[in-house]
């Protein structure tokens, strides 16, 4: 297996545009997460999904921000319009269930100009 | 708000030395734990996952164990090498199926 596979690995663009990065988890493996690593608040959760069913979105920072998971086998996570502090690293990962290990992908590295 | 605190924030340690740091979590409403080690420029690989009270896990020389009456995980890595300069995270579930990351501690080998 490949791993968890996300694109694009960087994303620059400029303030009010729509961004969407996206994230394919492992086969087999029902539950998916996005992360968000900042320098400030370190690895935090923005939302995750078991069956492609969203669980808790609470982490999500604002409106701004929303994720889909069509099947299982892929994810999005969009942000629209896109800010300056949005600038971080996005990481999906995946497990085989909500209480084990998580797999992480390379991260999307998004700087908003 | 329930808090997963690492110590200590930051560590130097000789090539060769063994050495150790600490996970703590809130005792009640507990389903596991995880240790993940996240090198520079890479992203987290998980390590142990724990869940029961006295567990000790083992992958070569790193080690873990688990006290959930009292609210603690350590790490240990004996024999300490320049590949596990890293950071080391712990998480923690909290019963609500999210995983909740603590800050990390940095470790960094000195050849």
């Amino acid at each position: 297996d490949a791993g968890v596979i996300q694109s694009p690995r960087h994303e620059v663009t400029e303030m009010g545009q729509e961004v969407t990065l996206r994230c394919k988890p492992i086969s087999g493996h029902n539950s998916l997460f996005w992360y968000r690593q900042t320098m400030m608040r370190g690895l935090e959760l923005l939302i995750y999904f078991n069956n492609n069913v969203p669980i808790d979105d609470s982490g999500m920072p604002e409106d701004r921000f929303s994720a889909k998971m069509p099947n299982a086998s892929f994810s999005t996570l969009k942000i629209q319009p896109s800010e300056p502090r949005d600038s971080a690293v996005y990481f999906c990962a995946s497990s085989s269930s909500s209480y084990n290990e998580q797999f992480f992908g390379p991260g999307t590295r998004l700087t908003v100009l | 708000i329930l808090n997963v605190e690492q110590s200590p924030q930051s560590l130097h340690v000789q090539e060769g030395d063994s050495t150790n740091f600490t996970c703590s979590f809130p005792s009640s409403n507990f389903y596991a734990l995880h240790w993940y080690r996240w090198e520079t420029a890479k992203s987290p690989e998980a390590l142990f996952v724990m869940t029961l009270n006295g567990d000790e896990k083992k992958k070569g020389r790193i080690s873990a164990t688990l006290n959930t009456k009292e609210g603690y995980s350590y790490l240990y890595i004996k024999g300490s090498q320049p590949e596990d300069s890293a950071t080391y995270l712990c998480a923690f579930y909290f019963g609500n199926e999210k995983l909740t990351f603590g800050t990390g501690t940095r470790l960094t080998i000195i050849p």
